[in-house]
């Protein structure tokens, strides 16, 4: 079946840092592919998507490429900020039919200290 | 910003009671999702509809959950008789379509004592 998975549970770093969280994910279908973002007490909601392997999706400084080719994901920020404290889904919808189900990964913790 | 509704935001219930949130999806969209977030974050997905068919469930919705989304009415989750296991943040989330993205509300935390 489908899956997404996030290997990093929490990540800590300094304001100005580089942000790195891997993604990847398995499918035999064509995904869509999502990073949302939930703040404390608050809803997840959208940070970016594509569904075209190799475009690259960007919102609020974030950048993710969809790589067909190693069926990743992963999200990247030149320079995080201490309000970029939040947890970060990748996720993913698989367009054929059947199965409606999205799939989330178990998200990663981000922790910006200022 | 997502205008997904969900009441009520707090739930306490003893075990063995019943437990019953609400969600207003945002306007024009159809497609509905319920979902539970442990405390370790992790989503499970338990039912999603389109307008008032249900589209997929898990197992555990069919036994002690129950939800619907009748016409021109809020979409409701309930759980029968509540365990301490089911404690957790219930989200509400609607989309366009199954495919696109889907916008959330701020959940509504259940705690069985």
């Amino acid at each position: 079946g489908d899956s997404v998975i996030q290997m990093q549970g929490q990540v800590t770093l300094s304001e100005n840092d580089f942000l790195f969280i891997n993604c990847t994910y398995s499918t035999t279908g064509y995904p869509t592919l999502f990073w949302y973002v939930q703040y404390s007490g608050e809803g997840p909601q959208l940070l970016l998507q594509v569904t075209t392997a190799n475009n690259k999706g960007s919102s609020r400084g974030f950048e993710a490429t969809y790589d067909k080719g190693t069926t990743s994901f992963h999200l990247q920020k030149t320079s995080v900020q201490e309000i970029d404290s939040a947890v970060y889904y990748c996720a993913m919808r698989d367009r054929a039919g059947g199965n409606y189900k999205p799939t989330f990964g178990k998200g990663t913790s981000l922790v910006v200290h200022p | 910003n997502s205008k997904v509704i969900q009441t009520p935001r707090y739930l306490v219930k003893g075990q063995g009671q019943k437990a019953k949130m609400r969600c207003i999806p945002e306007k024009g969209h159809p497609v509905v999702f319920w979902y539970q977030q442990n405390k370790n974050n992790e989503f499970k997905f338990l039912i999603n509809f389109q307008n008032q068919e249900v589209l997929q469930q898990i197992d555990m919705t069919e036994k002690r959950f129950s939800a619907e989304c009748p016409s021109n009415s809020p979409c409701s989750l309930e759980i029968q008789s509540s365990e301490a296991g089911d404690s957790a943040l219930y989200l509400c989330a609607s989309s366009l379509l199954t495919h696109y993205e889907q916008y959330f509300g701020p959940g509504t935390r259940l705690t069985v004592l």
